[in-house]
Formats: C-alpha cells, structure tokens, sequence
C-alpha cells in the first residue's frame, strides 16, 4: 500500500496563476482533508470531505475550490494564485469515527 | 469553541533523560485527543489517541500521554530520549459534541534532543 500520495512535491507559480494539487488513498478511507501548514500556525484545515460526493468547507477556504473525485481521490484546485497561498499543503484521510488521520507527504507551493 | 494550545515552541532535552511535551485544550464534550510527530520534509505521522478509558494511553516508539480532564490537558511523555526522537510535534483535539469530522490542531513544538 502506497497510503496517501499527493502530486506534485513542489511548485512553483506567478500571481493569478491556477493549480490543482492532486491526492489520492488506497486504502478505502472515506473520509479525506486538505490541510495547509504555515510556521507557527499549525495545521489548518481547508476543505474536507465526509464521504464520497461530499465536501465542507474548513478553516481557510477563501481562495480554494476541492473535488472529491471519487473515493480515492480529493483535489485542491487554486483558481488564482496569491502570494498569501506560498505553504506547505498536507492531504489526510481517515475511516472511522475513532480513527486517526493518515497524512500525505506534502506539496511545497510558492506563489511568486 | 474548539481549541488547543501547545505553550513550548521548543523544548530541549539531553538524551537518556524524560521529556514532556505539553498539551492543553478546550472543547464543550469530552474530548478525542491525538498526538502526531513530524520529521522534517515529511508528513505528519500518527502516535497514539485518547478516546476513552484510561487516561494513561501508550503509543508507538515508547511514547505516552496522560489525560487530565480537570487540568484540561494532554501532555506527551517519554522516559528517555533518543536523538532520534527531535522533530515537531503536534497536539490535535475533536469536539464530538459539535458531530464533524474534523481535528483542531496546536501549533506545534519542536522538540531537540541533544547527544
């Protein structure tokens, strides 16, 4: 099992321009999280998506849009690229209300 | 509201010595606690849980916390260091009162075990 996998590991964009960062899961977790980590902020929650065909809004989601795919799969999709946006994005999934979170190894965005 | 606070941003210790990480929170039900490590250039990794029963929870490479419901905290502990063990170290705290699926995490401290 590859676990959490995310694409790309790092980027690089101009102001206004758009990406999706891409996760995906193999092991059949319902549950998945796009999380962004800036230096002593922690971890801070964008969107997140339930199940399949579902998806809430966290913490931060001014300036993201996210798809869940399908199961395996969850997107997080910048329309236009702020500097406010350079960090460290972590995907996560999770099965099962008592069950902890298994995270991805990151994608390093800089918005020049 | 849901919050937790890690009040060390760093915590230094020498090797062979106990540490403690500090974890305190605040919800309005009773609380499901994580502790995650994190390794530089890496993702987070979990440790152990609290969900319920005894308040002593035991996790993975020799780690444990202890739950304190009327000091409202969460602290990380190990009896002896290893070098190997310097990284950032996250608390993280679900509300199931508020019935979603989401973690509030701290913001982090970094833990530096020296030889």
């Amino acid at each position: 099992n590859a676990g959490v996998t995310q694409t790309p590991k790092f980027q690089v964009l101009k102001t206004g321009q758009s990406m999706t960062l891409q996760c995906a899961q193999d092991m059949n977790h319902n549950s998945m999280y796009w999380y962004r980590q800036d230096p002593g902020m922690g971890l801070r929650l964008i969107y997140y998506s339930a199940s399949e065909g579902t998806t809430d809004k966290g913490e931060v989601p001014n300036g993201y849009n996210v798809s869940r795919l399908n199961k395996r799969e969850f997107s997080l999709r910048l329309e236009s690229a702020a500097p406010s946006q350079t960090s460290v994005y972590f995907c996560a999934s999770k099965q099962g209300y008592y069950n902890e979170q298994f995270f991805g190894p990151g994608t390093r965005l800089t918005v020049l | 509201a849901q919050s937790v606070a890690q009040p060390e941003d760093q915590v230094n210790v020498a090797e062979g010595n106990p540490l403690t990480v500090k974890c305190t929170y605040s919800v309005s039900g009773n609380p499901y606690l994580f502790w995650y490590v994190q390794y530089p250039n890496r993702g987070l990794q979990f440790l152990l849980k609290y969900i319920t029963g005894d308040n002593l929870v035991k996790g993975s490479y020799g780690f444990e916390a202890e739950f304190n419901k009327s000091q409202t905290s969460f602290h990380l502990k190990k009896p002896s260091a290893l070098v190997s063990d310097s990284a950032l170290y996250f608390c993280a705290v679900r509300d199931p009162l508020y019935n979603t699926d989401k973690l509030i995490f701290g913001t982090g401290t970094r833990l530096q075990v020296f030889p």
